[in-house]
């Protein structure tokens, strides 16, 4: 059974850094594109960004409203995927949750987290 | 403002069929598959259609997808309560290079 489950989420002030896990278990992460999806407090989902597999050298796309302030990494050798995120700004108060892409690319999401929270506030 | 644009409300009697709608553009479900996901309050979304109308196992069948130029709808039928729950549309995005959401609807069962 594929589970993905996030930490890392906390309270943190404006202009601030946190720095958010994804633990697989159940696939192989290398294998696949691997997304940040979060949703604000009330509001829809919004696409962070992602890392691509080994095959595709890892390389990673963000979101205009986070790019050069968020970076995605992974470390196959535990199955986990971070994002750090620097520069917070009120707005990134969300819960972001990742997300395994699947075979059409995204945004499909088969296999989510259950979601961690991060509150930015002074 | 999202990119997709959802009907905020839906409602419906149990039994009954309802449908959502999903509206894009060209760069989004003009031009690439669109997916579908229900949300319960606290917990993460689940995909409930993939690739225009494709269900994974175990969604139930009274969930249709389908799509037409730059719009997508999803239908219910036999409605239930516990249906009740918020839908997403989704679709990649090739301006913005990423998928794009709609911004909910809020599924109401009467």
């Amino acid at each position: 059974e594929v589970q993905l489950v996030e930490s890392g989420g906390g309270s943190v002030q404006p202009g601030g850094s946190l720095r958010l896990s994804c633990g697989a278990s159940g696939i192989i992460l290398s294998d696949y594109y691997m997304n940040w999806v979060r949703q604000a407090p009330g509001k829809g989902l919004e696409w962070v960004g992602r890392t691509r597999n080994k095959a595709n050298s890892y390389t990673t796309e963000y979101a205009a409203s986070v790019k050069g302030r968020f970076t995605i990494s992974r470390d196959d050798s535990r199955n986990s995927v971070y994002l750090q995120m620097n520069s917070l700004k009120t707005e990134d108060t969300a819960v972001y949750y990742c997300a395994r892409e699947g075979s059409y690319g995204g945004p499909d999401f088969h296999y989510w987290g259950q979601g961690t929270l991060v509150t930015v506030s002074s | 403002q999202s990119v997709l644009t959802q009907p905020p409300s839906a409602s419906g009697t149990p039994g009954q069929r309802v449908t959502i709608s999903c509206s894009g553009s060209s760069s989004n479900i003009g031009s690439n598959y669109v997916y579908w996901y229900q949300q319960f309050p606290g917990t993460a979304p689940k995909l409930l259609i993939y690739t225009n109308n494709q269900r994974p196992s175990g969604v139930p069948d009274r969930f249709s997808g389908s799509k037409s130029g730059t719009s997508a709808s999803l239908a219910i039928s036999g409605l239930r309560s516990e249906d009740e729950a918020d839908y997403y549309c989704a679709a990649w995005d090739d301006s913005l290079s990423g998928p794009v959401f709609g911004g909910g609807t809020k599924l109401s069962v009467l």
